[in-house]
């Protein structure tokens, strides 16, 4: 399967812990986004990644996220001191940069984190 | 900003009839426009894309959408629903002219249920 993955499919920690998510993006794909999808809403985005440059990040992302993709390949998403408001499906997704910018975007399983 | 109203939060049709969900989107530029489909506990699935040129759009599993500028709509559409096409849909859109990320915007979704 070449499609993106994102690892774990869930997690479950406590309140306070920290977590980490990893995103393996198709391979050929230069761009890899983070979104953050709650219960009845639209994925929201948080940040995005062109090869190992991180380009834009949402005002969603606090402090407490950091996300990495240091060969430009896959990517962690961190989140520290975690609170049950972060409780979401986070969702990966990667695209092939084009010129006109109409590229589509990909997206992996996603990662279900529930905070207790 | 770019914004996106999915104005249906649920949509019911019988197999085998044709199936319309809305979406209304904003931007201040030209828009690409998305549509995706949710089957649950799984990811975003792309189904068809509008960039530029023809207004209605072929995508995947028979489904279609139709690109209206003055109407500022791109209604999803298939001419037979199936039971199987019973999901979660969002819309998406991209401002061409934002000139930063490539971030999707979503709606909220419409839940399409297909009944026998």
């Amino acid at each position: 399967d070449t499609g993106v993955s994102q690892n774990p499919r869930h997690k479950i920690t406590k309140r306070g812990q920290n977590v980490t998510f990893r995103c393996d993006p198709i391979s050929e794909h230069n761009r890899l986004y983070w979104y953050r999808q709650t219960l009845g809403q639209g994925p929201e985005f948080l940040t995005y990644f062109q090869n190992e440059a991180q380009l834009e990040k949402s005002r969603l992302l606090s402090d407490r996220f950091s996300a990495e993709r240091p060969k430009g390949s896959f990517s962690t998403l961190e989140i520290q001191r975690t609170e049950q408001g972060d409780s979401a499906m986070y969702l990966c997704a990667s695209s092939l940069r084009s010129t006109r910018g109409e590229e589509t975007q990909y997206f992996g399983p996603g990662t279900r984190l529930l905070v207790l | 900003a770019q914004s996106v109203a999915q104005p249906e939060d649920q949509v019911n049709v019988a197999e085998g009839n044709p199936l319309t969900v809305k979406c209304t989107y904003s931007v201040s530029g030209n828009p690409y426009l998305f549509w995706y489909v949710q089957y649950p506990n799984r990811g975003l699935q792309f189904l068809l894309k509008y960039i530029t040129g023809d207004n209605l759009v072929k995508g995947s599993y028979g489904f279609e959408a139709e690109f209206n500028k003055s109407q500022t709509s791109f209604h999803l559409k298939k001419p037979s629903a199936l039971v199987s096409d019973s999901a979660l849909y969002f819309c998406a859109v991209r401002d061409v002219n934002t000139g930063t990320a490539s971030k999707l915007t979503f709606g909220t979704g419409t839940r399409l249920q297909v009944t026998l």
